[in-house]
């Protein structure tokens, strides 16, 4: 079974561009959620989309947007690019919407840079 | 969700067992304990998780003391493979909650 698929590996962006990521789950999931991770906050929730609703949203600004497909793909979307929004972006999937006793199976990111 | 508390480093030797702690002393009788790791470069990947019982797979077992304030994961044969960020995180069983992840444990193996 293939696992969490995350697209680029490694993105490059200028102040104020836009960029689009995208994550595949494992087949069957239905849920995904994504988080950022960088050196100085760690990792921390962006939001979750469950049959293509989100369900749960993180503390970060609207710039930070997601959606989620019919086939459980998911895209995130961050518009006028900061130099903060450099980081590791994490997409995971579950079974079943995240509410406690689930597993959480991870991408490998997508490295964005912001100039 | 309760807070954790684990320490920022731990060095073990390979072969031998590593014992990571947690400590969560205020968590409620509905929240689970989850363990994840972070090798360098790459997703998190689940371990183990459980809510009051001892808890065993292939790769871990967790262990949960009985007034399950605190827990140690034990990888029972470290080997370097497994250097990597260990997170310990607690939440409850239901409820639209996300997963937080504090600073875990960076576990070095030495050769």
């Amino acid at each position: 079974k293939a696992g969490v698929t995350q697209t680029p590996r490694y993105l490059i962006k200028t102040r104020g561009q836009q960029v689009t990521l995208s994550c595949s789950p494992i087949s069957g999931h239905r849920s995904v959620s994504w988080y950022q991770q960088t050196p100085g906050q760690g990792l921390q929730f962006l939001f979750e989309y469950f049959s293509e609703t989100q369900r749960n949203k993180g503390n970060f600004p609207g710039r930070f947007s997601g959606r989620q497909f019919s086939n459980s793909r998911s895209e995130m979307n961050v518009s006028t690019l900061e130099l903060g929004d450099s980081a590791l972006y994490l997409c995971a999937s579950s079974l079943g919407p995240l509410e406690g006793n689930e597993k959480l199976f991870f991408g490998s990111g997508t490295q964005l840079s912001v100039l | 969700d309760a807070k954790t508390t684990q320490p920022p480093s731990m060095d073990c030797a390979e072969g031998r067992a590593a014992n990571l702690p947690c400590n969560h002393s205020t968590i409620s009788g509905n929240e689970y304990v989850y363990w994840y790791r972070q090798i360098h470069s790459q997703g998190p990947q689940y371990i183990i998780h459980g809510l009051k019982n001892n808890e065993t797979n292939e790769m871990a077992s967790l262990i949960i003391t009985e007034d399950r304030k605190s827990s140690t994961l034990i990888l029972p044969h470290a080997t370097l493979r497994d250097t990597a960020v260990y997170y310990c995180i607690v939440r409850v069983g239901t409820g639209r909650r996300a997963l937080t992840f504090g600073s875990g444990t960076r576990l070095q193996v030495q050769p």
